[in-house]
């Protein structure tokens, strides 16, 4: 049971290039969110989905698109990255909106923007 | 605004040493207190969640403990396994709040 994957492990842009970061999850669950994790900060949301074909704006949206692709799959799109977009990126899913507690996240994506 | 602050930063315990973790939250509604573990190179995991004030959870060397301001992660009698980042997280009405964390490590 893989739970949550994330593709790539790692990647490194140029600034302005654009890149897709890719979540899969095989739980059945309904709701997926993309996290962004900074050294001295928690983890900030950026975008979420609380179902499939719903998306909406977490804490830190700006720079970022998301697209739910179907229920096993959310990707987050960056269009032209910045160097402030140098973060390690987690994708996390849970059972429902209502059930935020339990997210089971993935293993991330270590991004760095020059 | 919803925040949750992690005491301390950084933590360095001898094998066997017992000792404590703090979780500071002020959010309007709190309707859970989560804590994760965070391995480094890897996603966060899951250990606790917490709904009401006076409610503990234990899980091996672990206790976790709610008050209405805060919430506490006690290792008793730790062993180097559990070196890691201990993340807390509260809910309020609209979203879930993270904590910047605090790393463990624990000397054999």
């Amino acid at each position: 049971n893989a739970g949550v994957t994330q593709t790539p492990k790692f990647q490194v842009l140029k600034t302005g290039q654009s890149m897709t970061l890719q979540c899969a999850q095989d739980m059945n669950h309904n709701s997926m969110y993309w996290y962004r994790q900074d050294p001295g900060m928690g983890l900030r949301l950026i975008y979420y989905s609380a179902s499939e074909g719903t998306t909406d704006k977490g804490e830190v949206p700006n720079g970022y698109n998301v697209s739910r692709l179907n229920k096993r799959e959310f990707s987050l799109r960056l269009e032209s990255a910045a160097p402030s977009q140098t973060s390690v990126y987690f994708c996390a899913s849970s059972e429902a909106i209502d059930s935020w507690d339990i997210q089971y996240f993935g293993a991330g994506t270590r991004l760095s923007v020059l | 605004e919803d925040q949750v602050t992690q005491s301390p930063e950084a933590l360095r315990l001898q094998e066997g040493e017992s000792s404590s973790l703090n979780c500071s939250y002020t959010v309007s509604g709190l309707r859970g207190l989560f804590w994760y573990r965070q391995d480094p190179g890897k996603g966060p995991e899951f250990l606790f969640t917490l709904y009401s004030a006076g409610e503990e959870k234990e899980k091996e060397r672990l206790k976790a403990t709610l008050t209405k301001k805060e919430s506490f992660l006690h290792i008793t009698a730790p062993k180097p396994e559990d070196s890691a980042t201990y993340l807390c997280a509260a809910r309020g009405a609209q979203k879930l709040v993270f904590g910047q964390g605090t790393r463990l490590t624990i000397n054999p």
